[in-house]
């Protein structure tokens, strides 16, 4: 059974950083681009980040370029968002999703999702 | 960045009724090499993650029942629940990933009249 699970939230005040994880299990994990979307309460969903297979390459949205860093490690079928300087405008849940296997051409297509951690910005 | 926009914003179908939502891409998100188009849609539950739905526009995700079905190509799209049931109640979201950052509209949600 393939599971995502992300941990690592919570409450933050404005300026700090803070990192999450998503631990995988039931998938070669090394071989799928992984992505991190998230949801702000009662919005949408929010593309944030992906990362390829072997981590040579990395994607954001323009919102968090230079303050959020996405990262992975393969041994341990893990994923990571290391968050910084951040603002009240980063509250939201942050989902973990997979890639479809297929490569780049279908990172984007995801196809399992973790439940999500909560990340609040507030002093 | 490719804007995604869905309509309407909301709808109330009675049981057992066709349920139809919208999708416009600002840009075509067909790839003209492999004439695929790079949408895709999803349901999302209250306190759930997104669940994915539809693929490469119209091919329906292992296991999800064949009353959902997804057209169009292109810049316009269409997601159609051919007779709404109760467990269908959920926000819809369609999404491109024809390229990065891969776009979201900003969903439909779907309630029972």
């Amino acid at each position: 059974e393939v599971q995502l699970v992300e941990s690592g939230g919570g409450l933050v005040q404005p300026g700090g950083s803070l990192r999450l994880s998503c631990t995988t299990s039931g998938i070669i994990f090394s071989v799928y681009w992984m992505t991190w979307v998230r949801q702000a309460p009662g919005k949408g969903l929010e593309w944030v980040a992906n990362i390829k297979e072997d981590g040579t390459e990395k994607n954001y949205v323009d919102s968090v370029k230079g303050r959020f860093t996405i990262s992975r490690d393969n041994a341990k079928n893990s994923l990571y968002l290391q968050m910084s300087s951040l603002r009240a405008e980063d509250t939201a849940v942050y989902y973990c999703a997979r890639g479809t296997l297929g490569g780049k051409a279908v990172a984007g297509l995801l196809d399992y999702w973790g439940q999500g951690t909560l990340v609040t910005v507030s002093s | 960045d490719i804007v995604m926009t869905q309509s309407p914003d909301s709808l109330a179908v009675s049981l057992g009724e066709r349920a139809t939502i919208n999708c416009k891409s600002s840009q075509s998100v067909l790839y003209s090499s492999n004439n695929k188009n790079f949408l895709a849609w999803y349901q999302q539950k209250p306190g759930q993650p997104p669940k994915l739905l539809i693929y490469w526009a119209s091919t329906r995700e292992s296991g999800v029942p064949d009353r959902f079905s997804g057209s169009g190509s292109g810049t316009d799209f269409i997601l159609t629940i051919s007779s709404l049931q109760a467990e269908d109640v959920a926000i819809y979201y369609c999404q491109q990933y024809y390229t990065t950052p891969q776009t979201f509209g900003q969903g439909t949600k779907v309630e029972i009249k």
